[in-house]
């Protein structure tokens, strides 16, 4: 079975600062997707970024990219110029192709300082 | 384009009664899969159905059901409601192409007393 950990409870970052936050899974698959939610206060997820595992080029939206290490199973987000409606839970997550479960890692709450 | 849409968005229910929840999904999204967050457990799939039939579930027990309808809309039931159940229940949509991109609702909260 596929599992996804995020070691990092809680992490800190000071506003305009870069911060970045872990995540690693575990899969027998060779093709799958990965992905990094934020969850706001509202408790509305929101999509922040998707990576396919076939391709070898790191995924980036705005200030958001990620680190996709394929053979360590890593997949890191990196937030650029972090802003203060940065501050939410940020949840990793994985997805076999072919079907549509989505497996989510336990979280990290991001606080932004000003 | 409206969002993925859930109703009711709060409620509270005895213990022992049953609940259903509903979800009208983003307009074209064939798909619709459910989720269950609470503090202790983190975010659960529940199940995932696309035109009609259920394509995957999660490790939750027989009290919870759900089913779709010839317009995508979904519902899911949960029967003989325990202390343990109160969570945020979570809907999301997906299309086809989406690249097993999830679209979520704002989710409903069950408070069971």
């Amino acid at each position: 079975a596929q599992t996804v950990t995020q070691s990092q409870p809680e992490m800190s970052v000071q506003e305009a600062e870069t911060v970045t936050l872990s995540c690693t899974y575990d899969t027998s698959e060779s093709d799958y997707y990965l992905f990094w939610y934020k969850q706001p206060p509202s408790r509305q997820m929101i999509l922040v970024i998707r990576q396919e595992a076939y391709k070898q080029q790191n995924a980036t939206e705005n200030r958001f990219s990620v680190n996709f290490q394929k053979a360590a199973k890593s997949f890191s987000l990196k937030i650029s110029d972090s802003q203060l409606g940065d501050a939410a839970m940020y949840f990793c997550a994985y997805s076999n192709t072919g079907g549509f479960k989505t497996i989510f890692g336990a979280g990290t709450r991001l606080f932004v300082k000003a | 384009k409206a969002g993925v849409t859930q109703t009711p968005r709060y409620l509270i229910k005895t213990r022992g009664q049953q609940v259903t929840l509903s979800c009208s999904p983003i307009s074209g999204h064939r798909s619709v899969s459910w989720y269950q967050q609470t503090p202790g457990q983190g975010l659960q799939f529940l199940f995932e159905y696309f035109s009609e039939t259920q394509r995957n579930k999660g490790n939750f027990p027989g009290r919870f059901s759900g089913r779709q309808f010839s317009n995508s809309r979904s519902e899911m039931n949960v029967s003989t409601l325990e202390l343990g159940d109160s969570a945020l229940y979570l809907c999301a949509s997906s299309p086809m192409d989406s690249g097993n991109t999830i679209y979520f609702g704002e989710g409903s909260w069950l408070t069971v007393v």
